[in-house]
């Protein structure tokens, strides 16, 4: 149980295009997704909290214009990285929490490797 | 200053070894903490969480020191299996959870 899936798991495109990254908890509802970033030999850092039904909350730095969450139902949240450019390229991970299992534990997607070109 | 800060390694220890990390946070608000593993180029799991008592789960055993505000993960007769990296995760408030930025295991024949 607890599985989270991700689509694309990666994704290669060119520079001033735009990329939409699906998160998916496939057997439990998750109200609040978030999504992190991480670049080689880096920490995950936190981009943005999905909440359900309401707008993401973004960390400090986030450009909300540009990453784009939608979290439309309990089971799926997007990230949408518009006109995305060279250094925008990165492995994405969303994470989501079974609030019925268990408090603080996050699944984690299986992330989606960005490269612009 | 970095929310939460490792060692980044690598550690090379032999199979069989004792090896130890530890993580310190800067917030002593934290209220949770766990202790992750991530192997290249996939997702962080769980590999247990820390409580201030301590707590043990089979090879692994992890720590928390509030007075000197750190974690740490003991990691008993280690496997090549257990090459990865170890990530340290601290929550602040319910929704906000800082990572480390892991600590390299190589285990080694």
């Amino acid at each position: 149980g607890a599985v989270v899936s991700q689509h694309p798991s990666w994704v290669i495109c060119k520079s001033g295009t735009s990329v939409k990254i699906e998160c998916r908890s496939l057997d439990f509802q998750a109200t609040t997704m978030f999504w992190y970033r991480q670049f080689p030999k880096q920490s995950l850092m936190l981009m943005a909290t999905s909440n359900e039904g309401s707008k993401a909350t973004y960390e400090q730095g986030v450009e909300k214009d540009k990453f784009l969450i939608n979290h439309a139902s309990l089971t799926l949240s997007t990230l949408t990285v518009t006109s995305a450019h060279p250094e925008d390229s990165s492995f994405y991970i969303c994470s989501a929490r079974d609030l019925e299992r268990d408090l603080y534990e996050q699944y984690f997607g299986p992330g989606t490797r960005l490269t612009v070109t | 200053r970095k929310e939460v800060e490792q060692d980044p390694g690598p550690f090379n220890v032999p199979e069989g070894a004792t090896v130890a990390f530890n993580c310190t946070y800067s917030n002593s608000a934290s209220q949770s903490f766990f202790w992750y593993r991530q192997d290249c180029r996939k997702e962080p799991k769980l590999l247990m969480s820390v409580y201030s008592s301590g707590n043990e789960d089979g090879r692994f055993t992890a720590q928390l020191n509030r007075a000197s505000q750190y974690i740490s993960l003991l990691i008993r007769d280690s496997k090549l299996s257990d090459s990865a990296t170890y990530l340290c995760v601290v929550i602040i408030n319910f929704n906000k959870f800082y990572f480390g930025s892991g600590t390299k295991l190589n285990v080694k024949p």
